[in-house]
């Protein structure tokens, strides 16, 4: 398949496990964030959102948390499967009427069975 | 479901070809981008369009323009293609709702060889 990134962090888990992917943005202006997900020969996928009102939200097996103090994003997957194995990335828009995203270089996650 | 289609997914032009690709989406989405994406280099905006015949510049915009004659079609065109233009192209649309707070999707990709 096809790689995203050469020299990606990489996060390796277990199946069963949970996992912690991160993220740090720089812009204090930022509004709203979200992560993508993007396996390989794929274009990235939506995974959840948040807005920055928000420092908590959650979706399937999925939680995204937001520090605006330390400008930190994460995201947790519940019970990681190997179908989880792919590149995540963050991405952030700068504040209101803004519509383009500034896109974080990614986390590979391997899921060991 | 939001679909985001790139109409090749492979695609292979010498140095010197007008290129064109094209992205359509079916969720009357007023915003579409077309990005490139590199090993180590991540996304990056080429340009973006807000509404029809409206365009903007991204980050890397030589070499490139686009088109949206129709709000579902935004077209990248390569004027003059070389080999450094070799990439990964992703088109991507969102809706304005929430004060631009949607998030974009993405078709699965087109990727261009320059020979």
């Amino acid at each position: 398949g096809e790689s995203v990134g050469l020299h990606l962090p990489t996060l390796s888990v277990q199946e069963g496990d949970n996992s912690i992917i991160n993220c740090a943005y720089s812009n204090s202006a930022s509004d709203y964030f979200i992560w993508y997900k993007q396996e390989s020969g794929k274009g990235p996928q939506f995974i959840i959102d948040i807005r920055s009102n928000m420092d908590k939200r959650q979706g399937q097996r999925v939680t995204v948390l937001l520090n605006k103090t330390v400008k930190h994003l994460s995201l947790q997957i519940a019970a990681t499967q190997p179908g989880d194995s792919a590149v995540y990335f963050c991405a952030e828009k700068a504040g209101t009427g803004r519509r383009a995203l500034t896109f974080g270089s990614g986390t590979r996650l391997q899921v060991q069975p | 479901d939001v679909k985001v289609t790139q109409s090749s997914r492979y695609l292979v032009k010498r140095t010197g070809e007008k290129v064109f690709l094209e992205c359509v989406q079916d969720m009357d989405h007023e915003n579409m981008f077309w990005y490139r994406q590199d090993p180590g280099l991540g996304l990056r905006l080429i340009y973006f369009s807000y509404d029809v015949k409206m365009k903007e510049k991204g980050d890397i915009p030589e070499g490139y323009s686009v088109s949206r004659e129709k709000k579902e079609r935004f077209s990248l065109i390569l004027e003059s293609a070389s080999t450094n233009q070799t990439s990964m192209y992703l088109c991507a649309s969102s809706s304005d709702k929430r004060w631009g707070n949607q998030p974009q999707h993405f078709g699965d990709g087109t990727r261009l060889s320059i020979l």
